[in-house]
């Protein structure tokens, strides 16, 4: 059964910083693509980043680029997604995906990440 | 950067009866589209892929049709598990990022 299990998320002040990781089971994390997508509370989904299955492609969203640093251990069948300079805007649900050609076949329960003082 | 954009933002519709919903592209995305079901507290669930291809598990009661910029998901007999907020996605360009639609919430009437 695939399984996509995030954490790190919390309440942190304006300007600090956290890390998000996702632990996945269930498949060959090494031959899949994977992205984290987020939504802000009572709001649409919104791509934040990608990452390629051997990480050498990467992109992100205008919005976080600069900020937020996607990374993933294949050895260690993790995602990880390393948050700086927050902003409130940041506040939302992360989620991480598994891409399949372009669509997200499976997804993580979520991590609430709140930025405030 | 693509557009999507779904309508309507709410849909009103009695159990048992048809949903349709409808998602466009601000330019053609091929057939390159995904359709997903959120239900509140909980993650996304792909229902759709390639525009009418169901996903594992999927009930044949959802469908999904079009093609270019125009595209419909179609719940045939609405079941109680179905009202839910659902998405539209485009996978269509290269590099991402892939966009999703603003949603459609499907409530009871």
């Amino acid at each position: 059964e695939v399984q996509l299990v995030e954490s790190g998320g919390g309440l942190v002040q304006p300007g600090g910083s956290l890390r998000l990781s996702c632990a996945d089971s269930g498949f060959t994390f090494s031959s899949y693509s994977m992205d984290w997508v987020r939504q802000a509370p009572g709001k649409g989904l919104e791509w934040v980043s990608y990452i390629s299955s051997d990480s050498s492609t990467i992109y992100y969203a205008d919005s976080v680029k600069g900020r937020f640093t996607i990374s993933r251990d294949n050895a260690k069948n993790s995602l990880y997604l390393q948050m700086n300079s927050l902003t409130d805007e940041d506040t939302a649900v992360y989620y991480c995906a598994r891409e399949n050609h372009g669509r997200y076949d499976y997804w993580g329960q979520g991590t609430l990440v709140t930025v405030s003082s | 950067e693509i557009v999507m954009t779904q309508s309507p933002a709410t849909l009103s519709v009695s159990p048992g009866e048809r949903a349709t919903l409808s998602c466009r592209a601000s330019q053609s995305v091929s057939s390159k589209i995904a359709w997903y079901q959120q239900k509140p507290g909980q993650a996304p669930r792909l229902l759709i892929y390639g525009a009418s291809t169901r996903a594992t598990g999927i009930p044949a009661r959802f469908s999904g049709s079009g093609s270019g910029t125009e595209f419909t998901l179609t719940i045939s007999s609405l079941q109680s598990e179905d009202f839910a907020v659902y998405y539209c996605q485009q996978y269509n360009n290269w590099p991402p990022p892939y966009t999703f639609g603003q949603g459609t919430k499907l409530e009871i009437k």
